[in-house]
């Protein structure tokens, strides 16, 4: 069976710093795999993905996350953290060929301090 | 163009009350998602359209549970008698294609049911 970890519930950062939300998969072949951001009061919304090719995928406002198979990771960054980052951030995976339900990690939600 | 809504956003119930709980997916998309969101906890799948085929329901907890879509569109999850610990978040999302797990997903709001 598959599962997302989502390392630590709550990430605080100050306003232009480094953005790390970590996320840990587990599946018996290499899912495929994503981030969502969830705004207060709006539906979740897709940051990015990871399906084939590119480990390191490029996803709206800046964020980024690279697939590491060896390590079964999928860890979202950004460079420079901004106030409007503020949210709470999904990993989820769902399996090649299936159905496409996704899985989802617990959450983490960002605080960026001024 | 519109995007996934769902109605109501807010819902409170007393224990033992039906409540049914609506999707209206993006215009033209094949599939149709539930999910439910405890507090503190990511979504979890609840069951899953093909056009009005109901593919999957593995996820529903129970047979107080179901779900319908039966024009392909507009799709309504019913809790019967529901009870406390059904309260919770629930989520409707939709996708272009039929099956295709690396499809986007694009979810609704979300309804927020409180049961007393």
């Amino acid at each position: 069976a598959q599962s997302v970890t989502q390392l630590g519930s709550h990430v605080s950062v100050s306003e232009g710093a480094l953005v790390l939300l970590r996320c840990n998969y587990s599946s018996s072949v290499p899912p495929y795999l994503f981030w969502y951001v969830q705004y207060p009061n709006q539906g979740l919304q897709l940051l990015l993905k990871y399906t084939t090719g590119a480990t390191l995928v490029k996803g709206i406002n800046g964020f980024e996350a690279e697939f590491k198979k060896s390590e079964t990771s999928f860890h979202l960054t950004k460079p420079s953290a901004h106030m409007s980052d503020a949210a709470e951030y999904f990993c989820a995976v769902s399996a090649p060929g299936s159905q496409g339900n996704l899985i989802f990690g617990k959450g983490t939600k960002l605080s960026v301090k001024p | 163009g519109a995007g996934v809504s769902q109605s109501p956003r807010y819902k409170v119930t007393k224990r033992g009350q039906d409540v049914a709980l609506r999707c209206d997916p993006i215009s033209g998309h094949v599939s149709l998602y539930w999910y439910r969101q405890a507090l503190g906890q990511g979504p979890e799948f609840l069951t899953y359209f093909n056009y009005e085929a109901q593919q999957d329901k593995s996820g529903l907890p129970n047979d107080r549970f179901s779900a319908e879509r039966p024009e392909g569109s507009i799709s309504t999850l019913t809790i019967q008698r529901t009870e406390q610990r059904d309260s919770a978040m629930y989520r409707c999302a939709s996708s272009l294609l039929a099956r295709g797990s690396y499809n986007e997903q694009f979810f609704g709001p979300g309804t927020r049911l409180t049961v007393l």
